[in-house]
């Protein structure tokens, strides 16, 4: 079984410049998931989809982040304009629908702002 | 509200040493747990979970019992290797309308040979 796919592994960009992470989730699992881990901290969750609607975005900076999932496959998460403290790993995950069931993780994109 | 609290690390034991991690959590209902660990390099990866009160999980030698009474779901090992070098995440996923993962601080494990 494919594991879940993320692009780029890594982005160094210029403060105020805009970045966009894609995923690509497990096949048939609706729920994908949206982390930002910061170097030494547990992951802190951004914005979780159900198939392609919004569950949770409570803790997505709204201002300058945005996310969105097309037809309830692949995701894609920008942040325009990047502050320096966007710094971080970007993780996605994807589960099924149930209430036990695990999360799968993709490696991350580890994001630099200069 | 819901959280969790993960012992600090970071954590350096001998190989063959005994291992305990604490995590306590504070929940309104009853969440699942979750024990997910990193290795260097590598992309998180469940290690263990547990749903429901007493319940055990195991993996890899591992263990961690969900203790409703107590709110927490320590992790053990008997006799750690070199191998288990990692950082070590509790992730209780609460319920609610929105069941998500809450991951902890994360426990740096060093294992010297």
């Amino acid at each position: 079984e494919a594991g879940v796919a993320q692009s780029p592994r890594y982005k160094i960009i210029e403060k105020r410049q805009s970045v966009a992470f894609w995923c690509n989730p497990i096949s048939g699992h609706a729920t994908l998931y949206w982390y930002q881990q910061i170097l030494g901290q547990g992951p802190k969750l951004l914005i979780q989809f159900q198939n392609n609607g919004v569950v949770d975005d409570s803790q997505l900076p709204k201002d300058r982040f945005s996310a969105e999932r097309l037809k309830g496959v692949d995701s894609t998460l920008k942040i325009q304009p990047a502050k320096l403290e966007d710094s971080a790993v970007y993780l996605c995950a994807s589960s099924q629908t149930g209430r036990h069931t695990e999360a799968f993780f993709g490696q991350g994109t580890r994001l630099t702002v200069v | 509200g819901d959280s969790v609290t993960q012992m600090e690390g970071p954590v350096t034991l001998s190989e063959e040493a005994f291992l305990t991690i604490n995590c306590t959590y504070t929940a309104t209902g009853y969440p699942s747990l979750f024990w997910y660990v990193q290795y260097p390099g590598e992309g998180l990866q469940l290690l263990l979970k547990a749903t429901k009160a007493d319940d055990k999980g195991s993996n890899k030698g591992f263990e961690a019992t969900y203790r409703k009474e107590t709110t927490s779901f320590h992790l053990e090992k008997g006799s750690v290797q070199v191998s288990d070098s990692a950082v070590y995440f509790c992730a209780p996923m609460f319920s609610g309308s929105a069941r998500q993962l809450t991951f902890g601080s994360g426990t740096q494990l060093t294992v010297l040979p």
